[in-house]
């Protein structure tokens, strides 16, 4: 079935590095692509989202390219800060609208 | 803004209680899900709902059951809880459309004891 693999954390980095979380998914055709942020104590919210192939999604300087042809949707940031942290998710979605998460990847930023 | 709400955000049971985990989302949405989240393990689908007095399992639904009566409330109900069902879990809402994004409840967090 539909899958999604994302690097494995925690990650660490100092304020200001580059980020990249990578992410790849199985499905077949064009599915939908996520990326999900979850902060300490919260719920999941949606960062940013693809729906076609070579689409770039981008909010809080978060950008993610959609790559048919590595089937991947990796995660950049150039420049990361202390507020940052948090766990990330990578997601794929189906045409019913079920998404199939990957495991997570925590992220703690260092001032 | 998308809502969801979910009943507690903490609950502690004993072992064998039946236990009620309630979610309301006020955005019309026809699509209603509930994930568990464990450390490792990211988010699993339970069960989920496309329309009302709808379900179908998702990856692991045993030992849990969902009710459906209002479009806009989507129960998850732990008929005996056990210490393995400690953990996250976190309800979501959405469209049933392609592209169509997931909005999360703040989660309630289950100690069965």
């Amino acid at each position: 079935g539909d899958s999604v693999t994302q690097m494995e954390g925690p990650v660490t980095l100092s304020e200001e590095a580059f980020l990249t979380i990578n992410c790849t998914y199985t499905a077949t055709g064009y599915p939908s692509l996520f990326w999900y942020v979850q902060y300490p104590g919260e719920g999941l919210q949606l960062l940013l989202k693809a729906t076609k192939a070579d689409d770039k999604g981008s909010n809080k300087g978060f950008e993610a390219t959609y790559r048919k042809e590595t089937t991947s949707f990796h995660l950049e940031k150039g420049s990361v800060q202390v507020s940052d942290s948090a766990v990330y998710f990578c997601a794929e979605g189906s045409t019913l609208g079920r998404l199939y998460f990957g495991r997570g990847t925590q992220l703690t930023v260092w001032p | 803004d998308v809502k969801v709400t979910q009943s507690s955000r903490y609950l502690v049971k004993r072992t064998g209680e039946k236990v009620f985990l309630e979610c309301v989302q006020d955005m019309d949405h026809e699509n209603m899900f509930w994930y568990r989240q464990d450390p490792g393990l990211g988010l699993r689908l339970i069960y989920f709902s496309y329309d009302v007095k709808m379900k179908e399992k998702g990856d692991i639904p045993e030992g849990y059951s969902v009710s459906r009566e209002k479009k806009e409330r989507f129960s998850l109900i732990l008929e005996s809880a056990s210490t393995n069902q400690t953990s996250m879990y976190l309800c979501a809402s959405s469209f049933p459309v392609y592209g169509g994004t997931q909005y999360f409840g703040p989660g309630t967090r289950l100690t069965v004891l």
